[in-house]
C-alpha cells in the first residue's frame, strides 16, 4: 500500500528556513511531488524529485532520498506570504495515480 | 495563459439532488484527473481522463458517481442523488502528454459542495 507522513503543523519565524519532512511507503515510484495550498484555493505545483539528492528553485528546495522513502521541502528567508498548507506526494506504480498526505500547515509569523 | 478552470466555485444541494461539477483543462493538456478532499484529509484520487475515455476510475464510488471528458467541451464530474458524505472539495488537475515518469499534474481552485 501507500502511505504519506508529514507533520501536521508548523511555525516559523520572517526571515528564518524551515524544513518540512515527509516519509513515504510506496510498492513502486515514480517521483515525489510538493505542492503549496494556500486556504481556499488551488494547490500550487513546487518541485518534483525522482533521482536523489537536492533540487534547488530559488527560495524553495527539494530532497529525496529512495532508500529511505524520505523527502523534505527547505524554504529560506520565510516571508509572509509563505504561509500555507504544503502538500507532499507520490505518484507511485501509476505514474499519475498521485497519492497526497494530509499536508504540514506552516504557519509565518512576523 | 489561462490555468485549470472550475466551475462553479461552490455548489450547494439538497439531498437527493444530482451535482455536476466542471472542469476545463489547461491549454495543450489532454489528461484529466478529478480528487477529493474531506476536512482534515489528503487529496484522494477519483478519476483519470482522456478525451473520450476514462483510463482509470478506481477511485469512484461504485455508485451514484460518474465522469466524463467528451471530445469538445469540459471534463463532468457528476454526482447523483446526493447525501451529506459527498460534502468535499473536489479538485481537477491537467497535465499534457507524459514523458517517461514525469506528469506534472496542474490543479483547478476546486468546487466546494456542501449537501443540506
Amino acid at each position: 500500500g501507500q502511505n504519506i507522513d508529514q507533520p501536521t503543523e508548523m511555525t516559523a519565524t520572517e526571515g528564518a528556513i524551515v524544513q518540512i519532512n515527509c516519509t513515504y511507503q510506496t510498492s513502486g515510484f515514480n517521483g515525489l511531488f510538493w505542492y503549496q495550498q494556500h486556504a481556499g484555493e488551488a494547490p500550487t505545483f513546487l518541485s518534483y524529485n525522482v533521482l536523489d539528492g537536492l533540487e534547488e528553485k530559488g527560495r524553495f528546495s527539494s530532497f529525496l532520498s529512495r532508500s529511505k522513502g524520505y523527502s523534505y521541502l527547505l524554504l529560506k528567508e520565510l516571508q509572509m506570504k509563505d504561509s500555507a498548507s504544503y502538500l507532499c506526494a507520490d505518484s507511485g506504480g501509476s505514474n499519475y495515480k498521485l497519492t497526497f498526505g494530509k499536508g504540514t500547515l506552516l504557519t509565518v509569523n512576523p | 495563459n489561462a490555468g485549470v478552470m472550475q466551475n462553479p466555485r461552490h455548489l450547494v444541494r439538497r439531498r437527493g439532488q444530482e451535482a455536476r461539477l466542471r472542469c476545463s483543462p489547461m491549454k495543450g493538456h489532454s489528461h484529466v484527473y478529478w480528487y477529493r478532499q474531506l476536512p482534515e484529509e489528503g487529496l484522494k484520487f477519483m478519476v483519470y481522463l482522456q478525451k473520450e475515455n476514462i483510463i482509470d476510475e478506481s477511485g469512484m464510488p461504485k455508485e451514484r458517481f460518474s465522469a466524463e471528458f467528451p471530445k469538445e467541451g469540459p471534463s463532468i464530474l457528476r454526482i447523483q442523488q446526493v447525501v451529506r458524505g459527498d460534502s468535499a472539495a473536489y479538485f481537477c488537475a491537467s497535465s499534457s502528454i507524459r514523458t517517461s515518469g514525469k506528469n506534472i499534474q496542474y490543479f483547478g481552485a476546486g468546487t466546494r459542495l456542501s449537501v443540506l
